[in-house]
């Protein structure tokens, strides 16, 4: 199984200040990463596919990069609605997500 | 607005069953192929299957595979998990998720959930 590894576990941060958040796979997936956002008690939101193409109505501030192994979702300065818990997920060899990184308010 | 709704989910016993439906609106449903995807309570998610937007091709993650049938009817825009042989970890909220394409195997449109807990 391709394993998508998540760094780190849990982010602490301020309103304003940017994010960088690491996913690596285990094996090389080209650019078929993506990156969803979950909010408590609500559905994951997809925000970015094919590593760095940002989904519809997401906003600028979000951003992905990365390419065979290892991949990161920055967001550029963080608004009190991005605090969250952020998956990637891998489409290459079937479907497999991350564990997840949880963005906490500072 | 494109929504899903999923239903069916409740408390059943260890090697029961289930049949679970995702109800799609305000988009064009035979265009797409369609996903359940899981979250077992304070855990991260975890992709169950997937059917192509004509019901052609079924495809399943291995933990489910054999237990669980995916299906769907076009006609009346509702998505189905058929779950079999239940066991304690498969206790979850359960998603019903768009892709992207048919398929392209991203996520862009998700339901609110179903629980399914599976309890003794």
């Amino acid at each position: 199984e391709l394993v998508l590894t998540q760094s780190p576990a849990t982010l602490s941060l301020s309103p304003g200040e940017r994010a960088t958040l690491s996913c690596r796979a285990s094996q090389s997936v080209a650019s078929y990463i993506a990156w969803y956002q979950q909010k408590p008690g609500q559905a994951p939101r997809l925000l970015i596919y094919d590593a760095s193409n940002r989904a519809t109505g997401i906003p600028a501030r979000f951003s992905g990069g990365g390419s065979a192994t290892d991949f990161t979702l920055t967001i550029s300065s963080l608004e009190p609605e991005d605090f969250a818990v952020y998956y990637c997920q891998q489409r290459s060899n079937w479907i497999t997500f991350g564990q997840g990184t949880r963005l906490d308010i500072k | 607005q494109v929504q899903l709704v999923e239903s069916g989910g409740g408390v059943v016993q260890p090697g029961g069953s289930l049949r679970l439906s995702c109800a799609a609106s305000d988009f064009t449903f035979r265009d797409f192929a369609m996903h359940w995807v899981r979250q077992a309570p304070g855990k991260g998610l975890e992709w169950m299957a997937v059917i192509r937007n004509d019901g052609s091709r079924k495809y399943y993650g291995d933990s489910v595979k054999g237990r669980f049938t995916i299906s769907r009817d076009n006609s009346r825009n509702t998505l189905y998990l058929h779950m079999d042989t239940l066991r304690v970890e498969d206790t979850a909220v359960y998603y019903c998720a768009r892709d992207t394409g048919d398929p392209r195997w991203y996520f862009d449109v998700w339901g609110r959930g179903t629980l399914v807990t599976v309890s003794s």
